[in-house]
């Protein structure tokens, strides 16, 4: 069975440029987490969804950071314009469980973004 | 404030060697604690899952306690290999809010 896939693997981009990420979590997991991770540091939650909901965007930095899961399915997370400070690996997960409880999370190899 | 405390921040150890991550936190009203291992560029594996009701999960040589009345959790690795070289990370669920420590970085030398 596949497991989460993430891409792209590696972005480089000019400060004040926009990017996206893409993730399709494991078939079945309704889901879906996005993470940041600094270097040195455990991942953050950015956002989470159940389904195409977004249950949990409190830490999600609304005025450049947006996602969507339009189909319940595989998500976006778009940064626009970047600045210096997200340079971070970004992490997709997923779960199966729903409801209000989080199962066993299984990761993505994540997607390091370098700001210059 | 729910935290997550990993110690110690570094671990180098020779092969064979056991050894004992801790993790620590706040707030002893968890769901679940799940570790995890990052090697370096990749993701985060879920190695074991402990429910608030379980005191103990084992998989091959790895062994998870919780004692939520102390707010601790420890990861034993038994006869530890160049191999198990990664970092760890202890992550607690509190109702929905899942928080990662910062992991322990073990170095096994051969």
């Amino acid at each position: 069975e596949a497991g989460v896939v993430q891409s792209p693997r590696y972005k480089i981009i000019e400060k004040k440029q926009p990017v996206a990420f893409w993730c399709n979590p494991i078939s079945g997991h309704n889901t879906l987490y996005w993470y940041r991770q600094n270097l040195g540091q455990g991942p953050e939650l950015l956002i989470r969804y159940e389904n195409e909901e977004a249950v949990d965007d409190s830490q999600l930095p609304k005025d450049r950071f947006s996602a969507e899961r339009l189909k319940g399915v595989d998500s976006t997370l778009k940064i626009q314009p970047a600045e210096l400070g997200d340079s971070a690996v970004y992490l997709c997960a997923s779960s199966s469980k729903t409801g209000g409880a989080t199962g066993e999370l299984f990761f993505g190899e994540g997607s390091r973004l370098t700001v210059l | 404030k729910q935290e997550v405390t990993q110690i110690p921040a570094a671990l180098s150890v020779p092969e064979g060697e056991n050894l004992v991550l801790n993790c620590s936190f706040t707030d002893s009203a968890i769901y679940n604690l799940q570790w995890f291992r990052q090697d370096p560029g990749k993701g985060l594996t879920s190695l074991l899952l402990i429910q608030s009701s379980q005191r103990e999960q084992t998989s091959g040589r790895l062994n998870a306690s919780l004692d939520k009345s102390s707010g601790r959790s420890t990861l034993y690795i038994a006869a530890s290999q160049p191999g198990d070289s990664a970092t760890y990370l202890c992550a607690v669920l509190w109702g929905n809010k899942l928080v990662f420590g910062a992991g322990t970085i073990l170095r096994v030398k051969s």
